[in-house]
């Protein structure tokens, strides 16, 4: 059974990086058919895609972050990573990482599993 | 940026109602919709895909409906594990984005 999980640390200090690993389980990272993705959600808030990435490296992020989002896959352990640099107390969230489908032939995608998520408090 | 909106923010129903959940895009998406469901503590739960594809393992008193802009998520007879917290998303182009929830609670 597919199941993520996400680690790290859960504690960032202001301006510092954000780091968090998906650990993957049931499936290979290295399918195709698949791509890997993370999302947050604020306390008390709705949910903020971050972005993806394919088997192949190859991401797409959303503008909002682009300029200090680094995701990154690692297909020989099978996790992928997520890294936030110069972060602020806006980025306090709970951070979810979860498997994008797409469905190639008529283009529909959506997330699913998602792992637990994990609480990351940016404070000094 | 699609905007997504839900209505209403929340709600209040009774065991065995019908349930309806509306979500508005600020642009056509097609049927590039998906609603999602999470309890307080939790994940968001995939429950609906591509607009009206219920998910594998999910009641069928779940449906969803609607193209375009306008969206529903429909739940026929109620039952008390349908608390939570209800979200639709688009994936019809990126940066993905969520509408802002619907908390569903239980008289």
């Amino acid at each position: 059974q597919l199941q993520l999980r996400e680690s790290g640390s859960g504690l960032v200090k202001p301006s510092q990086t954000l780091s968090l690993t998906c650990a993957v389980s049931g499936v290979s990272v290295s399918s195709g058919a698949y791509s890997w993705s993370w999302i947050r959600q604020p306390p008390g808030k709705g949910l903020e895609w971050i972005g993806y990435i394919y088997q192949s490296g190859s991401t797409n992020y959303n503008p909002s972050l682009r300029s200090r989002v680094t995701i990154s896959v690692d297909r020989s352990t099978n996790q992928f990573s997520l890294k936030l640099n110069s972060v602020t107390a806006a980025d306090t969230a709970v951070y979810y990482c979860a498997r994008r489908i797409d469905m190639a032939t008529i283009g529909y995608k959506w997330f699913d599993p998602w792992g637990q998520g994990i609480l990351v408090t940016v404070s000094s | 940026d699609i905007l997504m909106t839900q209505s209403p923010p929340s709600l209040s129903a009774s065991v065995g109602d019908r349930v309806t959940i509306t979500c508005r895009t600020s642009q056509s998406i097609s049927s590039y919709l998906n609603w999602y469901q999470q309890k307080p503590g939790k994940a968001p739960k995939l429950l609906i895909y591509a607009e009206s594809t219920l998910q594998s393992g999910v009641p069928s008193r779940f449906s969803g409906s609607g193209s375009g802009t306008d969206f529903t998520l429909t739940i026929t007879s109620l039952q008390p594990e349908d608390f939570g917290t209800y979200y639709c998303q688009q994936s019809y182009n990126t940066p993905y984005t969520f509408g802002q929830g619907t908390k569903l609670e239980i008289k």
